[in-house]
């Protein structure tokens, strides 16, 4: 399983986009992008996931670099509700597990 | 949007009594799982269930931990004699496909063993 690395924490201001980075640089081939976001006594709600180039949805977009080594969650014009934690999981498909590991992630926090 | 519900939100038990939490996992899926949080620390994987077994556990889902999904629509996490270890967030999710991480959660069970 590719070892994912990403900010403990980070603060932004309301309005604001918000560029969480992640790095894994030992992804394998099939492996996917996933990302994550966890509100305090709350469970991970999904919120995109690629494999490489753009991915863009409702919530957030995703951008991952032709070496796939790290990939980076954009958040636009952030507010106070999207303070959280935001998890970034690399797995693989097809494997012998379908199991989520989350790492300590990326508290971010929204101020007026 | 579909949701996965758990109840109770909060169970208090006393350390050595049995306890079962309860998920309804979204109708058309097929895989579920539990997962737990202890304060402060990461989310872990607890055990994933498809086709009425286990088919992955970790090594946290002892002989202490238990699944069954009794009829169509419940799924349950029984711990036999809870330790105060066991004070925890516990999270159902389910998904509707095995090689797909977009997995649902449900809101917990915040299980507090006295």
């Amino acid at each position: 399983l590719a070892k994912t690395t990403q900010p403990i924490s980070m603060d932004s201001y309301e309005g604001q986009e918000v560029n969480i980075t992640c790095s894994h640089n030992n992804i394998a081939t099939n492996d996917y992008i996933t990302w994550y976001q966890q509100f305090p006594s709350q469970g991970p709600r999904f919120i995109i996931q690629g494999y490489k180039t753009k991915v863009t949805n409702e919530v957030a977009s995703l951008f991952i670099p032709a070496d796939r080594k790290s990939s980076t969650l954009s958040l636009p014009r952030v507010s106070l509700s999207d303070t959280a934690v935001y998890y970034c999981l690399v797995m693989g498909y097809g494997g012998a597990t379908n199991k989520l590991i989350f790492g300590t992630g990326t508290l971010l926090a929204v101020q007026p | 949007e579909p949701e996965v519900t758990q109840t109770p939100s909060h169970q208090v038990t006393q350390m050595g009594q049995e306890v079962i939490l309860r998920c309804v996992p979204i109708s058309n899926h097929l895989y579920f799982y539990w997962y737990r949080q202890i304060l402060g620390q990461k989310v872990e994987f607890l055990v994933s269930f498809y086709n009425n077994e286990i088919s992955e556990k970790s090594e946290i889902f002892d002989d202490q931990f238990s699944v069954e999904r009794p009829d169509g629509s419940n799924f349950t996490l029984k711990i036999r004699s809870t330790k105060l270890e066991d004070s925890a967030m516990y999270f159902c999710a389910s998904s509707e496909l095995a090689d797909n991480y977009g997995y649902t959660f449900g809101s917990g069970t915040r299980l507090t063993v006295v």
